[in-house]
């Protein structure tokens, strides 16, 4: 069955670089594109960018293309998001998802079960 | 940026009653259109992709209509599991693939 399991919790300071992971399993990873989402404290969801896993074609939100990026590697079938110059308002919950549709950008279909990411002082 | 604007914010719903929740688009997006469920602690859940195709496993309780700009998910008797927060979603132009700011269906 597919999966992705992402990593554990985090706390930066502002600032600073996160890289959250996502493996995944139970599909040929290299025939999906990955998404990621946040949903911020209080708020609702946010698309963030996609990438995709068969040749690391990525396209990003303007909220957050100069700070993000996102890859992934292959033999470990793994997708990373990485988001830089951290600040108090990307304190969120990180979700994985994988596209609905095989070689195509779509919509997330599965999904991991989240990172939070805490930016505090 | 296409805005999706969900409607209403807020719907309180009896169990076995019926829920109608709406999404605009700000252009059309034809049927581009995903529903998800979303519950505290939990991970989203894709119900509806195409704007009416249920995704695999989703009870037939729950359906999708619409195309162009206005789309509406509707749930025909509500279960206890039901009660939680409905987004949608568009793909049909990005960046970004826009979410609705979600309607919170809770008990009446």
């Amino acid at each position: 069955q597919v999966q992705l399991v992402q990593s554990g919790a985090e706390v930066k300071k502002p600032g600073a670089s996160v890289k959250v992971s996502c493996k995944a399993s139970g599909y040929i990873f290299t025939s999906y594109g990955i998404n990621w989402v946040r949903q911020a404290p209080g708020q609702g969801l946010e698309w963030m960018g996609w990438i995709s896993a068969n040749n690391g074609n990525t396209n990003y939100a303007q909220k957050v293309q100069g700070r993000v990026t996102m890859t992934t590697d292959t033999s470990t079938s793994t997708a990373y998001m990485e988001l830089r110059s951290l600040r108090y308002d990307d304190t969120a919950i990180y979700y994985c998802g994988r596209d609905l549709i095989a070689m195509v950008p779509t919509i997330p279909s599965f999904w991991g079960q989240g990172t939070l990411v805490t930016v505090s002082s | 940026e296409i805005v999706m604007t969900q409607s209403p914010v807020t719907l309180s719903v009896s169990p076995g009653e019926r829920a109608t929740l709406s999404c605009r688009a700000s252009q059309s997006v034809n049927s581009n259109l995903a529903w998800y469920q979303h519950k505290p602690g939990q991970a989203p859940r894709l119900l509806i992709y195409g704007a009416s195709t249920r995704a695999t496993g989703i009870s037939a309780r729950f359906s999708g209509s619409g195309s162009g700009t206005e789309f509406t998910l509707t749930i025909s008797s509500l279960q206890s599991e039901d009660f939680a927060i409905y987004y949608c979603q568009q793909y049909s132009n990005w960046p970004p693939w826009t979410f609705g700011q979600g309607t919170r269906v809770d008990v009446k």
